[in-house]
């Protein structure tokens, strides 16, 4: 069964450093893999996308993923953060079954000091 | 483009009512999930609408249910409303139906019960 799993609950960071927030999935078919962001009161945004086309994914706000098969991993990146870049980020793996069931990790907070 | 619209934004009622939520999808959208948000369980999957068919249900009880209108709007129904219902509802819309469709969210209906 697919399933992801978020490595940190809780990432701190100083502003202007860089951002690794790490996800490693579990699938039996070739995935399709999310990154969500969910500031606070808010619904959730989509910041990236893989599915199979390239293994370097962009995104917006300057975040980019990389998928590695070989680890099955799916670690979310950016090269400096932002204040605003602090929310909760999730991970998302999608049912290849043609359903559109979308599987949550847990969740990792982002908290970003001055 | 308008986003996803959910109404209302949020409610509170008490044990054993029940409650209707809406969401408009993005317009030209015909699929259309929805999902629970809690602390303890995170984001979990509750159903799935494609052209005014259910085509997918999570593991929730018969008191959850939906339905989706010919416009593409969805509405869902809990029943005999428990403490535990109080959640962060989500929905989400894609243009079609397919798992490397990409869902766009609203940002939520909070229910409280009491």
């Amino acid at each position: 069964a697919q399933s992801v799993t978020q490595l940190d609950s809780h990432v701190s960071v100083s502003e202007g450093t860089p951002v690794l927030l790490r996800c490693n999935y579990s699938s039996s078919y070739s995935p399709s893999l999310f990154w969500y962001v969910q500031h606070p009161n808010k619904g959730l945004q989509l910041l990236l996308k893989y599915t199979s086309a390239a293994t370097l994914v962009k995104g917006i706000n300057g975040f980019e993923a990389e998928f590695k098969k070989s680890e099955t991993s799916f670690h979310l990146t950016k090269p400096s953060a932002h204040m605003s870049d602090a929310a909760e980020y999730f991970c998302v793996v999608s049912l290849n079954t043609g359903f559109q069931k979308l599987v949550f990790g847990t969740g990792t907070r982002l908290l970003v000091s001055p | 483009k308008a986003g996803v619209t959910q109404t209302p934004r949020y409610l509170i009622k008490t044990r054993g009512q029940q409650v209707t939520l809406s969401c408009s999808p993005i317009s030209g959208h015909r699929s259309v999930s929805w999902y629970q948000q809690t602390p303890g369980q995170g984001l979990q999957f509750l159903f799935e609408y494609f052209s005014e068919t259910q085509r997918n249900k999570g593991n929730f009880p018969g008191r959850f249910s939906g339905r989706q209108f010919s416009n593409s709007r969805s509405e869902m129904n809990v029943s005999t409303l428990e403490l535990g219902d109080s959640a962060l509802y989500l929905c989400a819309s894609s243009l079609v139906a397919g798992d490397q469709e990409t869902q766009y969210f609203g940002p939520g209906t909070r229910l409280l019960v009491l």
